[in-house]
């Protein structure tokens, strides 16, 4: 079961290029979440979106954009790079009412 | 904001031993709280959900309890192994979209 593959793993970035990072999950679960994770800081939410066709902002949206065109895919497109969103991505999402994540393997993005 | 403490932030133990991690959080107002394995250079795994009526959960050498009104979480890994090296997060959640995560406890057992 491939469960949520993210792309790229890695990618090193020139500040002020913009970048979509791609997540996609085949658990057809309805709700999806990017979160970013750095040294000393934990996880943080970025977006998030409880359906298809909905979206939310999490704890960090500054800088960042996301769209839910279908259940499948939730992108994150980050406009014009600066290098404090140098960060490991994480996509994630939950299907089961208890609220249970499941998580992506990561895309490290470095912003130069 | 809820803000999740998890004690050690590192920890060495031979192996076989047993050992308890600690998270604490500040609003105790959860939904659930889950604790996660993450890797090296890996996505985070979910070991154990516990529910905010629930005392603890068990799932084979793993016991995870919850005393939701101290606003802590334990952590019990029986007779550790090596393979259970590895960074682990608690993670209470207090909405739909609230989930909030400590910065781990980086695990080594040593063979």
């Amino acid at each position: 079961t491939a469960g949520i593959t993210q792309a790229p793993t890695s990618q090193i970035l020139a500040a002020g290029r913009s970048m979509t990072l791609r997540c996609t999950q085949d658990m057809r679960h309805n709700a999806m979440y990017w979160y970013r994770q750095d040294l000393g800081l934990g996880l943080r939410l970025i977006h998030y979106s409880n359906t298809a066709g909905t979206t939310g902002k999490g704890e960090v949206p500054d800088g960042y954009s996301v769209s839910r065109a279908n259940t499948d895919d939730f992108p994150l497109t980050l406009a014009s790079a600066v290098p404090s969103q140098t960060s490991v991505y994480f996509c994630a999402s939950s299907g089961s009412r208890n609220g249970e994540l499941f998580f992506g393997e990561g895309s490290r993005l470095t912003v130069l | 904001k809820q803000e999740v403490t998890q004690i050690p932030a590192a920890l060495s133990v031979p192996e076989g031993e047993n050992l308890v991690l600690n998270c604490s959080f500040t609003d105790s107002a959860i939904y659930n709280l889950q604790w996660f394995r993450q890797d090296p250079g890996k996505g985070l795994t979910s070991l154990l959900l516990i529910q905010s009526s629930q005392r603890e959960q068990t799932s084979g050498r793993l016991n995870a309890s919850l005393d939701k009104s101290s606003g802590r979480s334990t952590l019990y890994i029986a007779a550790s192994q090596p393979g259970d090296s590895a960074t682990y997060l608690c993670a209470p959640q207090t909405g739909a979209n609230n989930l909030f995560f400590g910065t781990g406890t980086r695990l080594t057992v040593i063979p």
